[in-house]
Protein backbone atom coordinates (compact mmCIF):
# COMPACT_ATOMS: atom_id res chain seq x y z
CA UNK A 1 0.00 0.00 0.00
CA UNK A 2 1.26 3.17 -1.07
CA UNK A 3 2.01 5.12 1.45
CA UNK A 4 1.04 8.67 0.14
CA UNK A 5 -2.89 8.57 -1.40
CA UNK A 6 -4.10 10.67 -3.55
CA UNK A 7 -8.40 11.35 -4.91
CA UNK A 8 -9.57 11.27 -6.96
CA UNK A 9 -7.33 9.54 -9.96
CA UNK A 10 -8.52 11.71 -12.46
CA UNK A 11 -11.04 14.59 -12.76
CA UNK A 12 -12.43 17.21 -15.65
CA UNK A 13 -13.35 20.60 -14.72
CA UNK A 14 -14.52 23.06 -16.81
CA UNK A 15 -12.22 26.75 -17.38
CA UNK A 16 -12.80 29.16 -14.83
CA UNK A 17 -13.77 26.49 -12.10
CA UNK A 18 -12.54 25.43 -8.92
CA UNK A 19 -11.04 22.22 -7.40
CA UNK A 20 -9.83 20.60 -4.75
CA UNK A 21 -7.21 17.56 -4.90
CA UNK A 22 -6.76 15.51 -1.35
CA UNK A 23 -3.73 13.86 -0.45
CA UNK A 24 -3.57 11.33 2.50
CA UNK A 25 -0.32 10.01 3.81
CA UNK A 26 0.86 7.47 6.41
CA UNK A 27 4.61 8.41 6.20
CA UNK A 28 6.54 9.16 9.42
CA UNK A 29 8.57 10.63 10.67
CA UNK A 30 7.47 13.96 8.66
CA UNK A 31 9.48 16.78 7.71
CA UNK A 32 7.67 18.56 4.78
CA UNK A 33 4.88 18.18 2.15
CA UNK A 34 5.10 18.85 -1.48
CA UNK A 35 2.80 19.55 -4.02
CA UNK A 36 4.44 19.36 -7.25
CA UNK A 37 2.53 19.98 -11.00
CA UNK A 38 3.69 17.75 -13.84
CA UNK A 39 3.20 18.90 -17.24
CA UNK A 40 2.88 15.58 -20.01
CA UNK A 41 5.98 14.88 -21.15
CA UNK A 42 8.06 17.28 -18.63
CA UNK A 43 9.36 16.17 -15.26
CA UNK A 44 7.62 17.85 -11.97
CA UNK A 45 7.94 21.01 -10.69
CA UNK A 46 7.34 22.14 -7.67
CA UNK A 47 4.32 24.50 -6.99
CA UNK A 48 4.78 24.46 -2.69
CA UNK A 49 6.42 23.02 0.07
CA UNK A 50 4.89 22.83 3.73
CA UNK A 51 6.85 22.14 7.14
CA UNK A 52 5.46 20.56 9.72
CA UNK A 53 4.32 24.25 11.77
CA UNK A 54 2.62 25.48 8.42
CA UNK A 55 -1.19 24.61 7.57
CA UNK A 56 -1.59 26.83 4.30
CA UNK A 57 0.89 28.30 1.54
CA UNK A 58 -0.17 29.64 -1.45
CA UNK A 59 1.34 29.99 -5.26
CA UNK A 60 -1.06 32.09 -7.06
CA UNK A 61 -3.97 30.52 -7.90
CA UNK A 62 -2.69 27.32 -6.05
CA UNK A 63 -3.07 27.44 -2.50
CA UNK A 64 -2.02 24.07 -0.54
CA UNK A 65 -3.38 23.63 3.25
CA UNK A 66 -1.85 20.65 5.74
CA UNK A 67 -3.67 18.82 8.74
CA UNK A 68 -0.31 17.27 10.08
CA UNK A 69 -2.81 15.94 12.83
CA UNK A 70 -4.93 13.92 10.35
CA UNK A 71 -2.13 13.73 8.12
CA UNK A 72 -4.09 15.14 5.09
CA UNK A 73 -3.42 17.53 2.43
CA UNK A 74 -5.15 19.27 0.22
CA UNK A 75 -4.29 21.71 -3.38
CA UNK A 76 -7.24 24.19 -4.30
CA UNK A 77 -7.03 25.16 -7.51
CA UNK A 78 -8.96 28.62 -8.16
CA UNK A 79 -10.46 29.91 -11.45
CA UNK A 80 -8.78 27.01 -13.38
CA UNK A 81 -7.08 27.61 -16.88
CA UNK A 82 -6.57 25.17 -19.71
CA UNK A 83 -2.54 25.36 -18.80
CA UNK A 84 -3.89 23.91 -15.54
CA UNK A 85 -4.25 20.52 -17.43
CA UNK A 86 -1.81 18.47 -15.74
CA UNK A 87 -0.76 15.59 -13.11
CA UNK A 88 -0.51 17.02 -9.53
CA UNK A 89 1.94 14.98 -7.30
CA UNK A 90 1.74 15.05 -3.49
CA UNK A 91 4.92 14.26 -2.04
CA UNK A 92 5.80 13.71 1.59
CA UNK A 93 9.40 13.73 3.09
CA UNK A 94 10.91 12.48 5.68
CA UNK A 95 14.21 13.38 7.27
CA UNK A 96 16.73 10.82 7.65
CA UNK A 97 20.23 9.76 8.05
CA UNK A 98 21.20 10.35 3.98
CA UNK A 99 19.29 13.52 3.91
CA UNK A 100 15.19 14.16 3.07
CA UNK A 101 13.60 10.95 1.20
CA UNK A 102 10.64 11.96 -0.48
CA UNK A 103 7.60 9.82 -1.43
CA UNK A 104 5.13 10.19 -3.95
CA UNK A 105 1.91 9.68 -4.29
CA UNK A 106 0.39 8.31 -7.59
CA UNK A 107 -0.86 11.69 -8.95
CA UNK A 108 -4.08 13.29 -9.85
CA UNK A 109 -4.54 13.86 -13.34
CA UNK A 110 -6.44 16.80 -14.42
CA UNK A 111 -7.94 17.91 -17.32
CA UNK A 112 -9.25 21.38 -17.70
CA UNK A 113 -12.08 21.82 -20.80
CA UNK A 114 -13.76 25.26 -22.26
CA UNK B 1 21.63 26.96 -20.44
CA UNK B 2 21.08 26.47 -16.69
CA UNK B 3 19.50 23.79 -15.02
CA UNK B 4 19.01 19.97 -15.67
CA UNK B 5 19.08 18.46 -18.73
CA UNK B 6 18.90 14.53 -20.02
CA UNK B 7 19.78 12.97 -22.84
CA UNK B 8 18.68 11.22 -24.76
CA UNK B 9 14.81 12.07 -24.09
CA UNK B 10 13.72 8.78 -25.96
CA UNK B 11 15.43 5.34 -25.98
CA UNK B 12 14.70 2.08 -27.75
CA UNK B 13 16.53 -0.79 -26.98
CA UNK B 14 17.09 -4.77 -26.81
CA UNK B 15 16.80 -6.60 -24.33
CA UNK B 16 20.48 -7.52 -22.91
CA UNK B 17 21.80 -4.27 -24.26
CA UNK B 18 23.98 -1.79 -22.25
CA UNK B 19 22.04 1.57 -22.25
CA UNK B 20 23.39 4.65 -20.08
CA UNK B 21 21.30 8.03 -19.79
CA UNK B 22 22.93 10.76 -19.06
CA UNK B 23 21.77 13.82 -16.62
CA UNK B 24 23.82 17.17 -16.14
CA UNK B 25 23.34 19.90 -14.09
CA UNK B 26 24.75 23.64 -14.06
CA UNK B 27 24.06 24.59 -10.28
CA UNK B 28 26.47 22.33 -8.62
CA UNK B 29 23.87 21.18 -6.51
CA UNK B 30 25.68 18.54 -4.16
CA UNK B 31 22.81 16.12 -4.14
CA UNK B 32 21.79 14.23 -7.40
CA UNK B 33 18.75 11.36 -7.95
CA UNK B 34 17.55 9.10 -10.74
CA UNK B 35 13.89 8.10 -10.29
CA UNK B 36 12.07 5.39 -12.23
CA UNK B 37 7.86 6.64 -13.19
CA UNK B 38 5.38 3.79 -13.83
CA UNK B 39 1.98 3.77 -14.67
CA UNK B 40 0.10 3.00 -11.11
CA UNK B 41 3.37 4.39 -9.18
CA UNK B 42 4.48 7.26 -7.95
CA UNK B 43 7.94 8.10 -8.92
CA UNK B 44 10.26 5.49 -6.98
CA UNK B 45 14.24 6.31 -6.58
CA UNK B 46 16.86 4.26 -8.11
CA UNK B 47 19.96 5.86 -6.92
CA UNK B 48 21.03 8.71 -5.32
CA UNK B 49 24.31 10.68 -4.69
CA UNK B 50 25.27 13.34 -1.89
CA UNK B 51 28.85 14.53 -3.43
CA UNK B 52 30.87 13.50 -6.57
CA UNK B 53 31.88 9.67 -5.90
CA UNK B 54 29.23 9.12 -3.52
CA UNK B 55 26.34 7.12 -4.04
CA UNK B 56 23.65 5.23 -2.54
CA UNK B 57 20.60 2.96 -3.22
CA UNK B 58 17.31 3.79 -3.37
CA UNK B 59 14.33 1.84 -3.50
CA UNK B 60 14.64 0.01 -6.83
CA UNK B 61 18.93 -0.10 -7.64
CA UNK B 62 18.33 -3.75 -9.03
CA UNK B 63 19.66 -3.74 -12.77
CA UNK B 64 21.46 -0.06 -12.70
CA UNK B 65 24.82 1.10 -12.22
CA UNK B 66 25.83 4.85 -11.27
CA UNK B 67 28.88 6.68 -10.95
CA UNK B 68 29.71 10.78 -10.51
CA UNK B 69 32.76 11.27 -11.46
CA UNK B 70 31.83 14.84 -11.55
CA UNK B 71 29.69 17.26 -9.34
CA UNK B 72 27.32 18.04 -12.51
CA UNK B 73 27.40 14.67 -14.41
CA UNK B 74 25.35 11.58 -12.90
CA UNK B 75 25.20 8.74 -15.58
CA UNK B 76 22.58 6.26 -14.69
CA UNK B 77 23.40 2.93 -16.52
CA UNK B 78 21.58 -0.09 -17.49
CA UNK B 79 24.00 -2.86 -17.71
CA UNK B 80 21.82 -5.90 -19.62
CA UNK B 81 18.50 -4.20 -20.18
CA UNK B 82 15.06 -5.95 -19.57
CA UNK B 83 11.69 -5.60 -20.85
CA UNK B 84 10.94 -4.46 -17.01
CA UNK B 85 13.39 -1.67 -17.41
CA UNK B 86 10.51 0.20 -19.56
CA UNK B 87 9.61 3.64 -18.05
CA UNK B 88 10.20 7.03 -18.28
CA UNK B 89 13.73 8.36 -15.88
CA UNK B 90 13.76 11.35 -14.32
CA UNK B 91 16.92 12.99 -13.09
CA UNK B 92 16.79 15.65 -9.86
CA UNK B 93 18.99 17.52 -8.17
CA UNK B 94 18.41 19.23 -5.11
CA UNK B 95 18.87 23.47 -3.92
CA UNK B 96 17.45 25.27 -1.52
CA UNK B 97 15.47 21.98 0.02
CA UNK B 98 13.47 22.24 -3.19
CA UNK B 99 13.85 19.07 -5.60
CA UNK B 100 14.52 20.29 -9.51
CA UNK B 101 13.93 17.26 -12.22
CA UNK B 102 14.86 17.35 -15.46
CA UNK B 103 12.63 16.82 -18.88
CA UNK B 104 12.86 12.64 -18.40
CA UNK B 105 14.41 9.94 -20.77
CA UNK B 106 11.42 7.73 -22.25
CA UNK B 107 13.38 4.17 -22.60
CA UNK B 108 11.88 0.88 -24.29
CA UNK B 109 13.05 -2.19 -23.80
CA UNK B 110 11.74 -4.62 -27.07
Amino acid sequence: KNQVEQSPQSLIILEGKNCTLQCNYTVSPFSNLRWYKQDTGRGPVSLTIMTFSENTKSNGRYTATLDADTKQSSLHITASQLSDSASYICVVSILTGGGNKLTFGTGTQLKVEL
Amino acid sequence: DAGITQSPRYKITETGRQVTLMCHQTWSHSYMFWYRQDLGHGLRLIYYSAAADITDKGEVPDGYVVSRSKTENFPLTLESATRSQTSVYFCASNGNNEQFFGPGTRLTVL
